[in-house]
């Protein structure tokens, strides 16, 4: 079945570093990738998304690119601040534009220290 | 819109106890889905509806769990009897179709003792 594999972390840094979270998947065909972010207490939200290879999803100074041929959709930012502390998860659809579970992977908590 | 709604957010019961946590999903949304999660498994989804029907419930744990969807607006997951091995965060989430992006709610976080 498809699977998720992200380090767990805790990752922690220091303000204004760049981050890296690492994420790789195994699924058949084409499924898209997803960062959800998770803060204390809260449910989780949608950072970005790609949905074929090549395609870049942004959102507030976050980026990953979707590389077919690693099978990957690495997180970064290039100058991480302490309200982006929280836990991150990369997850997978293989809906083909329809609806179905996220296969999710464990979760990188993240820590930004001043 | 006020997104996704659950309740409670904090249930603690003790084992054997009947358990409902509660989920309206965002109103138009025609997929409702149901994830569970806990420290040693991360997140899993249970079940999911489409149009109030369920259409995957495979990662439903076991006979003590189960699901309902009687209308649009409204889905129950239900434990009985509940067992300590049961606490977790349970999230609910909808979607619509052609649309693969999911919105969670806050989710419950039952304590079973």
């Amino acid at each position: 079945g498809d699977s998720v594999t992200q380090m767990e972390g805790p990752v922690t840094l220091s303000e204004e570093a760049f981050l890296t979270i690492n994420c790789t998947y195994t699924a058949t065909g084409y499924p898209s990738l997803f960062w959800y972010v998770q803060y204390p207490g809260e449910g989780l939200q949608l950072l970005l998304k790609a949905t074929k290879a090549d395609d870049k999803g942004s959102n507030k100074g976050f980026e990953a690119t979707y590389r077919k041929e690693t099978t990957s959709f690495h997180l970064e930012k290039g100058s991480v601040q302490v309200s982006d502390s929280a836990v991150y998860f990369c997850a997978l659809t293989n809906s083909g534009g329809g609806a179905d579970g996220l296969t999710f992977g464990k979760g990188t908590h993240l820590i930004i220290q001043p | 819109d006020a997104g996704v709604i659950q309740s409670p957010r904090h249930e603690v019961t003790e084992m054997g106890q009947e358990v409902t946590l509660r989920c309206k999903p965002i109103s138009g949304h025609d997929y409702l889905f149901w994830y569970r999660q806990t420290m040693m498994r991360g997140l899993e989804l249970l079940i999911y509806f489409n149009n109030n029907v369920p259409i995957d419930d495979s990662g439903m744990p076991e006979d003590r769990f189960s699901a309902k969807m009687p209308n649009a607006s409204f889905s129950t997951l239900k434990i009985q009897p509940s067992e300590p091995r049961d606490s977790a965060v349970y999230f609910c989430a909808s979607t619509f179709r052609g649309y693969e992006t999911q919105y969670f709610g806050p989710g419950t976080r039952l304590l079973v003792l």
